[in-house]
């Protein structure tokens, strides 16, 4: 089975405070995506990367970056955290073909 | 731009009763319709997809949708939920020339009650 771990189930910062989500993932898959879900809104797409060290912005990437150094592992980054930011963060994988996405359990980031 | 309205944000259902969970998408080109499940406190699992041929896709756990090219709906149902079944699902879509690049829906909530 494809297993996508995400680095944290919960984190608590401080606004302004720089926060790194980190993401993994075992099936050798090209590509891998950050969302962040909120009540009412689904998923939205941040950031997603095709290849090692490849990033295209998603929907809403102001505020993030992204990180993609190595196949297997997909970083996102918040430079200076602002309570608008707190939010359930997923991180998915996929293959080129259509399987779908496999995703981690979530990061749940609450900035106070 | 692609866009995908799930038209209840929350359904009740008695245990046992069918369920059906409405998703609606507009696009200007063809597409691929997924849809997701997220079991409290975990991430979201795949139930079916639908990619091409028969219109009729059977999913996990006794779940099917229907895609309707003509009403661009792809709804999803079960004939008898359990209680276990309580959860969020997602309609999603993705372009044929985006990849693998989902868009999704803003979810609904099924409370399945005994």
């Amino acid at each position: 089975d494809v297993k996508v771990t995400q680095s944290s189930r919960y984190l608590v910062k401080r606004t302004g405070e720089k926060v790194f989500l980190e993401c993994v993932q075992d099936m050798d898959h090209e590509n891998m995506f950050w969302y962040r879900q909120d009540p009412g809104l689904g998923l939205r797409l941040i950031y997603f990367s095709y290849d090692v060290k490849m990033k295209e912005k998603g929907d809403i990437p102001e505020g993030y970056s992204v990180s993609r150094e190595k196949k297997e592992r997909f970083s996102l980054i918040l430079e200076s955290t602002s309570t608008n930011q707190t939010s359930m963060y997923l991180c998915a994988s996929s293959s080129r073909g259509l399987g779908g996405q496999y995703f981690g359990p979530g990061t749940r980031l609450t900035v106070t | 731009a692609q866009s995908v309205t799930q038209l209840d944000s929350q359904v009740p259902v008695f245990e046992e009763a069918p369920v059906e969970l409405r998703c609606n998408y507009s696009s200007s080109v063809s597409v691929y319709l997924f849809w997701y499940v997220q079991y409290p406190n975990q991430g979201l699992q795949l139930l079916l997809k639908y990619l091409s041929g028969s219109t009729l896709v059977k999913g996990i756990n006794g779940f099917e949708a229907e895609f309707n090219k003509s009403q661009t709906s792809f709804h999803l149902r079960k004939p008898s939920v359990h209680i276990s079944d309580t959860a969020e699902y997602f309609c999603a879509v993705s372009e044929k020339a985006a990849g693998n690049k989902l868009t999704f829906g803003g979810g609904t909530r099924v409370l399945v009650k005994p």
